[in-house]
């Protein structure tokens, strides 16, 4: 089975900050990789997906993610935080392979400060 | 066009008492799952199904049924409420299964006392 782990719980920023979001995956075979957002009080929204092609994806609102197979990592990436990106970031994996389901990480609560 | 519709949105039962949390969907998505989501925890995965009379159970099912006697619908029942099912609880589907995201409903907080 797999699992994700992601290594920051919580992260204070600055606007216009630069954020960098860790995750890494545990599992041997072929993956899908998804950072999902959820914004307070709110669910889960899909913010960027990679399952195939090029490594480095971008999604909604300027965030980008790079898969790197050999560390098993896709971190999650934004040039420069706005205050409005206080929220909870998910990292979210799943095998690519049979009726695989989600497996997500705990996590990470970004706090952005005007 | 209304995806992933989760009713209701509070609730607060007691111990030992029985609930069905619902779930519909009007995307024609043949997968939906229930999770729930604990402070810290992330999202843990209770039961999936893939498609009508089809379901499967997740990593913590213990607690809890569901049923999909339909492609829309997809209740989590639970039986005899413990504290340790306060938690928020969300119902997701796709379409085309692992290569897509899912979407979420906006959830249901359940505390149990």
């Amino acid at each position: 089975a797999q699992s994700v782990s992601q290594h920051n719980h919580h992260v204070i920023l600055s606007e216009a900050a630069s954020l960098e979001l860790g995750c890494n995956y545990s599992y041997g075979g072929t993956v899908n990789l998804f950072w999902y957002v959820q914004y307070p009080g709110q669910h889960l929204q899909l913010l960027l997906k990679y399952f195939s092609g090029d490594p480095l994806v971008k999604g909604i609102k300027g965030f980008e993610a790079e898969f790197i197979k050999s560390k098993f990592s896709f971190n999650l990436r934004k040039p420069s935080v706005q205050w409005s990106d206080t929220a909870e970031y998910f990292c979210a994996v799943n095998a690519d392979s049979g009726y695989s389901t989600l497996t997500f990480g705990k996590g990470t609560m970004l706090l952005v400060s005007p | 066009n209304a995806g992933v519709t989760q009713t209701p949105k509070f609730r607060i039962l007691k111990i030992g008492q029985s609930m069905t949390l619902q779930c519909t969907q009007d995307m024609n998505h043949n997968y939906m799952y229930w999770y729930r989501q604990d402070p810290g925890m992330g999202l843990k995965l209770i039961y999936y199904s893939v498609g009508a009379g089809i379901t499967d159970k997740g990593e913590v099912p213990n607690g809890y049924n569901v049923s999909r006697s339909t492609t829309e619908d997809f209740p989590l029942r639970l039986e005899l409420a413990a504290p340790s099912q306060t938690s928020v609880y969300f119902c997701a589907s796709t379409s085309q299964g692992r290569n897509y995201g899912y979407t979420f409903g906006s959830g249901t907080r359940l505390t149990v006392v």
